[in-house]
């Protein structure tokens, strides 16, 4: 089983609408936890830190459910520029080991 | 400020070859990670450094050698390359934001490595 699961997609969205992301990670002791962008051909950019409250920034919401091991991305109002690749990226070890979801790919169409 | 600024940027090798993946960030941040990323695997660490002179391996080290003589550069050496080792090689750096381990990576541009 991978540490860190996350559906592949591919998510293909209308312009407008919410869509949401979810990843389950395998360890419980894990500390810290993100999402990170990734364009076509380029390197992953942080997106956003999740909170233990959850968080939200402009149209993007995380959560984390500890007990359920899961995190999830809210996005609302999709833009096309929203089309990229998604990691969820967990911190496994507490030592800046980072692990990585395979990435969940949205096309945000007109 | 470049950031962190990773060469080649495309590297086609012979099987048995070997070379140096180059990586550097003028951040000043202390640690620096090695990642390989393929289709459908995700990103998966292959060795990284929490400062100069200090190097532990990730979750797929074989094959690679790393040293990290500065707190700049952590170049990344290929002993002898296999066509397992095809795949695009990132570089990052990052710095803790918070508390425990909240830290944010810095990810290079990305080497595409091609072994025949």
């Amino acid at each position: 089983r991978k540490e860190v699961e996350q559906d592949p997609g591919p998510f293909n969205v209308p312009e407008g609408a919410t869509v949401a992301f979810n990843c389950t990670y395998s360890n419980s002791a894990s500390q810290s936890f993100f999402w990170y962008r990734q364009d076509c051909r380029k390197e992953p950019k942080l997106l956003m830190s999740v909170y233990s409250s959850g968080n939200e920034d402009g149209r993007f919401t995380a959560q984390l459910n500890r007990a359920s091991q899961y995190i999830s991305l809210l996005i609302r109002d999709s833009k096309l520029s929203d089309s990229a690749t998604y990691l969820c990226v967990v911190n496994a070890y507490n030592n800046n080991d980072m692990r990585f979801g395979a990435g969940t790919r949205l096309t945000v169409k007109p | 400020n470049a950031g962190v600024t990773q060469t080649p940027k495309f590297q086609v090798l012979k099987t048995g070859q070997s070379m140096t993946l180059q990586c550097a960030q003028d951040m000043n941040h202390e640690y620096m990670s090695w990642y390989r990323q393929d289709p459908g695997m995700g990103l998966r660490l292959i060795h990284y450094s929490v400062g100069a002179g200090i190097t532990d391996q990730g979750e797929v080290p074989n094959g690679y050698n790393v040293s990290r003589s500065t707190t700049e550069d952590f170049p990344l050496r290929l002993l002898s390359a296999a066509p397992s080792q095809t795949s695009v090689y990132f570089c990052a750096s990052s710095y803790s934001i918070g508390s425990g381990a909240n830290y944010e990576q810095y990810f290079g541009p990305g080497t595409r490595l091609t072994v025949t």
